[in-house]
């Protein structure tokens, strides 16, 4: 159980376009979801927090405008990389977590995502 | 703000000998939980253990285990018999609970395991 799906594994995509990402916990309802992004041999970085039907919780520093956030039902994310530049090239994770009958509160990982902007 | 700090970038040990990961952090409350998460080369996190504050005795999981000092605000991992599957960057993580389920991680240790 506690299966974290994240389409698309990779995409690449040209400067200036959108791209989307989706994340979906599969065999749970997710009360809040949160998206890192990750460079090469770093740590995960909290990008947002996104809670199902509420405005997501950005972190400082991070471009609302630039990474936006839809939680729009228990099972499914989604972030949007609006007018992607190169220096958005990243690995992307979501995580999922569910308040639901848990006895320890812990975030279910996705398998990530790699952006490549041309 | 609670801080998580890995001292050790990387490490490598000699398959089936026993190496130890260090972590602390630092916070002023008294509910959390800790965790180790393990990122092998598919960059898929993998969670290998956890505690919770508020019990003294240590996790463990099969040939991991932990070393959970609350008054030092330690939580060393150990991996004992290491396979060369354990090869990967692990990651300390600390969450407060409750509160906003965030994660704090630390900034890893890259473990090679020697054959």
């Amino acid at each position: 159980g506690a299966v974290v799906s994240q389409h698309p594994s990779r995409v690449i995509c040209k400067s200036g376009t959108s791209v989307k990402i989706e994340c979906r916990s599969l065999d749970f309802q997710a009360t809040t979801m949160f998206w890192y992004r990750q460079f090469p041999k770093k740590s995960l970085m909290l990008m947002a927090t996104s809670n199902e039907g509420s405005k997501a919780t950005y972190e400082q520093g991070v471009e609302k405008d630039k990474f936006l956030i839809n939680h729009a039902s228990l099972t499914l994310s989604t972030l949007t990389v609006t007018s992607a530049h190169p220096e958005d090239s990243s690995f992307y994770i979501c995580s999922a977590l569910t308040l639901a009958g848990a006895s320890y509160n812990e975030q279910f990982f996705g398998p990530g995502t790699r952006l490549t902007v041309l | 703000a609670q801080t998580v700090t890995q001292s050790q970038p990387e490490m490598s040990v000699q398959e089936a000998e026993t190496v130890t990961l260090s972590c602390t952090y630092d916070t002023s409350e008294n509910n959390y939980y800790l965790f180790w998460y393990k990122q092998p080369p598919s960059r898929q996190m993998i969670l290998v253990i956890r505690q919770e504050a508020y019990k003294q005795q240590n996790a463990t999981e099969n040939r991991f285990s932990v070393n959970f000092q609350k008054a030092a605000k330690s939580f060393s991992l150990k991996i004992s018999d290491s396979q060369l599957g354990d090869t990967a960057m692990y990651f300390c993580a600390f969450m407060q609970f409750p509160g906003t389920y965030k994660y704090i991680f630390g900034t890893g240790t890259r473990l090679k395991v020697l054959a």
